[in-house]
């Protein structure tokens, strides 16, 4: 099992829609829970982070996170097509797996005008 | 200028050759971390130091090492290329916490 699962996609929205992104994780001790987006040919770029059980909210963005499930999610509120792009979840596995940042594999999300 | 560079940012070189990969930060970070990203594979750690002294293998270490040589300098070598090390490689800093991920550019190499 790998340690961070995420849908490669696409996943295409019309514009002004929801995008949902979703991602699972194997680490039960893992305790910070991080979303980047990655243009194509470009660096990621933190767009969320969530550390509690719950949702938190920044502008159209919502992270959920559910420890119980071991299951973070990413919620874009009103798509544009500027957010097409990949997505990756990151999870912080603190010392119970070496206390390093590990990657999912990346969701593409393509918003359609 | 960027708080994480990386030199070279586009490198071909042949198979059997040594290579290394730099990467040097503003930001006053403990933590470095070297990854590779393929098409379809995300991003897969290399390497990572969380100080001078103390470096660790990642997922995917075998025919990678690294030096640290000071806190704001980690380099990534390939000691002798073969043709599926061809990929982006990123290098990021986080501070002691681990909080945010600061990636640089990037660094596109092909080994043929």
């Amino acid at each position: 099992q790998k340690e961070v699962e995420q849908n490669s996609g696409p996943l295409s929205v019309p514009e002004g829609a929801i995008a949902s992104l979703n991602c699972t994780y194997s680490d039960r001790g893992s305790q910070s829970f991080f979303w980047y987006r990655q243009y194509s040919g470009k660096s990621p770029e933190l767009i969320m982070f969530i550390y509690s059980n719950g949702d938190k909210e920044d502008g159209r963005f919502t992270a959920q996170l559910n420890k119980a499930s071991q299951y973070v999610s990413l919620l874009i509120r009103d798509s544009q097509p500027s957010d097409s792009a990949t997505y990756l979840c990151a999870v912080d596995g603190k010392k119970s797996s070496g206390d390093k940042l590990t990657f999912g594999t990346g969701t593409r999300l393509a918003v359609r005008p | 200028d960027a708080d994480v560079t990386q030199t070279p940012r586009n490198r071909i070189t042949k198979t059997g050759k040594r290579i290394m990969l730099e990467c040097s930060q503003t930001k006053g970070h403990d933590r470095m971390y070297w990854y590779r990203q393929d098409p379809g594979l995300g991003l897969r750690l290399i390497y990572y130091s969380f100080d001078v002294k103390d470096i660790n293998k990642g997922e995917i270490s075998d025919g990678y090492s690294v030096s640290r040589q000071a806190q704001a300098k980690f380099s990534l070598s390939l000691e002798s290329a073969i043709p599926n090390q061809t990929a982006l490689y990123f290098c990021a800093t986080s501070d002691f916490m681990g909080d945010e991920a600061f990636f640089g550019q990037g660094t596109r190499l092909t080994v043929v």
